[in-house]
């Protein structure tokens, strides 16, 4: 049973260039949430999703960020017109009944924007 | 706002010995709490849990305590060992309500000495 995938691990975008940022969950988890982690900061929740809704995105900046969780594929954490600021580790967890108790993570993405 | 708040930055303990990590929240509403460890380039992997109707949990090495009056829960690792060096996030959550998303503190850096 594969955990949660995560792809790529690493990526390296311009300013002004959009990063796409993909996670599969577990096999059989409905319940996908984005958090990122800045360097020296501790994880900071982004977005809960379930298949096609989007549940909570509090924790989501307002312009250039987007999270979808279609039907079919994969969750996919969307940046657009990248800045430094953005650089960071972006880790996606799943869950199998969204119900607060643990989340399974994946390995993260390494945002690097030059 | 910090809900989740981990005070100390890093401890370092000796192989053998106990380590404690310590945890502090402001929200008196979590009713679920988790620790997780994470590895350099790697994702947060759960370590164990629990929930607000209990005072502690135990599992192997591993012991969490929880003092609701307080608003303080920590971690127990006896004996300690070089495997054991990483960074440890404190988690909380709301097992009731209907947003299951986890709350994390900035992590604690754990170094065993051999």
């Amino acid at each position: 049973n594969a955990g949660v995938m995560q792809n790529p691990r690493h990526l390296v975008r311009r300013r002004g260039q959009e990063a796409r940022l993909r996670c599969s969950p577990m096999k059989g988890h409905s319940h996908v949430y984005w958090y990122r982690q800045l360097p020296e900061e501790g994880l900071k929740f982004m977005v809960y999703l379930q298949k096609e809704n989007i549940i909570d995105e509090s924790g989501m900046p307002k312009e250039r960020f987007s999270a979808e969780f279609p039907k079919e594929g994969p969750s996919i954490l969307r940046i657009q017109q990248v800045v430094r600021g953005d650089s960071a580790a972006y880790f996606c967890a799943s869950s199998p009944l969204g119900t607060g108790e643990k989340l399974f993570f994946g390995s993260g993405t390494q945002l690097s924007v030059l | 706002d910090q809900q989740v708040k981990q005070n100390s930055p890093s401890l370092s303990v000796q192989e053998g010995r106990i380590s404690i990590l310590n945890c502090d929240y402001t929200n008196s509403m979590f009713d679920y709490f988790l620790w997780y460890k994470k590895y350099p380039a790697e994702g947060p992997t759960f370590l164990i849990s629990i929930s607000s109707i209990k005072d502690k949990n135990e599992d192997g090495r591993f012991t969490v305590f929880l003092n609701k009056s307080a608003k303080h829960l920590s971690l127990h690792i006896v004996p300690s060992q070089p495997g054991d060096s990483a960074v440890y996030f404190c988690a909380a959550s709301f097992l009731t309500g209907a947003n299951s998303k986890l709350t994390f503190g900035k992590g604690i850096t754990l170094s065993v000495r051999p």
